[in-house]
């Protein structure tokens, strides 16, 4: 059973596309994040939804919006792509009842051309 | 001011033996927690071991364990016996605060390589 899951996992689009990334759990959590992964492995939060709220917005361009439409999936939409977003993206999720645990999906690697 | 210090970009160690795997980390929150994730080729996030800033002992997860030193602001991770695949990169993390919905600050990571 997959606890955390995205789709898709390769991305490979032209400079200037708009594109989705999605983003599902079943584990129960109420929280959902999606970190980037840059190409020196170097890892960092983007965003942080409770509850489909926002919670954390890193300095991210207004490129990038996330959508909760519930407690189990948050998506990425990234408009007008530019090759610096090329990355791997991560989905995570946590319960904010349980400190001790984030658990990772597969992650999407988005390659911009 | 970087929040977690990974000073070791690449360890090699023979199957069979013990590695520390160095974390040192930066904060002023009284409550924090400290996570290890191992990401191997495939590129996936696995989750090994969390110790909590108010846990009296280290914690441990089977052939993982945490050396948890307080004063020292370090919280490094001990493989014993090495195994082929233990050969994965090593991100160390901390979450500031007490509740689960705060974000994951993660170290540069550290290259382990196990060899025969």
């Amino acid at each position: 059973d997959t606890a955390v899951s995205q789709t898709p996992k390769y991305l490979v689009t032209q400079m200037g596309n708009d594109k989705s990334i999605k983003c599902e759990q079943n584990l129960g959590h109420d929280t959902m994040y999606w970190y980037k992964q840059d190409s020196k492995k170097f890892l960092k939060i983007m965003f942080s939804y409770n509850n489909k709220e926002l919670i954390i917005n890193e300095t991210v361009p207004n490129r990038f919006s996330p959508k909760s439409p519930d407690k189990a999936h948050l998506n990425l939409h990234i408009n007008s792509l530019e090759l610096g977003d090329s990355a791997v993206y991560f989905c995570a999720s946590s319960h904010r009842l349980s400190y001790n645990e984030q658990f990772f999906g597969p992650g999407t690697r988005l390659t911009v051309l | 001011a970087q929040k977690i210090t990974q000073t070791q970009p690449g360890m090699f160690v023979q199957e069979k033996e013990a590695v520390t795997l160095d974390c040192t980390y930066d904060t002023s929150d009284p409550s924090y927690g400290l996570f290890w994730y191992k990401q191997p080729s495939s590129g996936e996030m696995i989750f090994l071991i969390y110790q909590g800033s108010y846990d009296q002992q280290n914690a441990t997860e089977g052939r993982y364990s945490l050396n948890f030193q307080k004063a020292r602001k370090s919280a490094n991770l001990v493989i014993s016996a090495s195994q082929l695949g233990d050969s994965a990169m090593y991100f160390c993390a901390m979450r500031e605060g007490d509740t689960g919905f705060q974000k994951l600050v993660f170290g540069t990571g550290t290259r382990l390589l196990v060899s025969p």
